[in-house]
């Protein structure tokens, strides 16, 4: 069955650095999605992406966050100058059509430790 | 935008309970899924139901659009199903192409 991938599973970072966030979705899917969960909250959406651009953010993504589609397969989500108050558990997920007629599927997600 | 809510927040259970999970949400809907966050962290897509019942094993789905509510039954409940129990809801008129997760419920089932 087709899944939603993404690396690294776990990844500690120092206070300032940079990070990239990288997920592969399936294959012939249109829409893609980050998703944050901080420890113990509930899973907060971040942004989505369509047709090569941003279609949707929340207040939460602010200058500090990017995404890319770098090529046909990798979309990635950075985070520059990292925050303690940025560990949390990072989703990225895709829907082939769009989530108003069809459903996502979520990656198993990168957990970032910020120190 | 939709407000999404769960019930109970917390469950504890013995080992071969059943139990019966709520989802309420403010606003008509697209999309309707529910996922299991297991101990380690990651989401595992349970059921894609925005509308209707559907059955996988010991678990089963069922959505009444046109009331605003869903509920996840898990039957002869097993350790394995421990973790949070999220409903989450795509609605055309306030969350248009992304879906908005409920707050969770935490399951702890006990042998």
């Amino acid at each position: 069955e087709p899944e939603v991938t993404q690396t690294p599973s776990h990844q500690v970072t120092q206070m300032g650095q940079e990070v990239i966030l990288r997920c592969v979705p399936i294959s012939n899917h249109l829409y893609f999605y980050w998703y944050r969960q901080i420890l113990g909250q509930k899973v907060e959406f971040l942004v989505s992406f369509y047709n090569n651009e941003i279609s949707e953010k929340s207040e939460i993504f602010d200058d500090q966050f990017s995404v890319e589609r770098p090529d046909g397969s990798n979309f990635t989500l950075k985070i520059r100058s990292t925050k303690l108050e940025d560990s949390a558990m990072y989703f990225c997920a895709s829907s082939d059509i769009g989530t108003s007629n069809t459903e996502a599927f979520f990656g198993q997600g990168t957990r970032l430790t910020v120190v | 935008g939709i407000q999404v809510e769960q019930s109970p927040p917390d469950l504890i259970l013995q080992e071969g309970a059943n139990s019966t999970l709520r989802c309420n949400f403010s606003d008509s809907v697209n999309n309707l899924q529910w996922f299991h966050q297991n101990p380690w962290g990651q989401l595992i897509n349970l059921f894609y139901i925005p509308s209707g019942t559907k059955q996988n094993g010991r678990l089963s789905a069922t959505t009444v659009a046109t009331e605003r509510y869903s509920l996840l039954y898990i039957s002869s409940s097993q350790t394995t199903d421990s973790g949070v129990y999220f409903c989450a809801v795509d609605s055309v008129k306030t969350s248009y192409d992304k879906v908005i997760f409920g707050p969770g419920t935490s399951l702890s089932v006990i042998p």
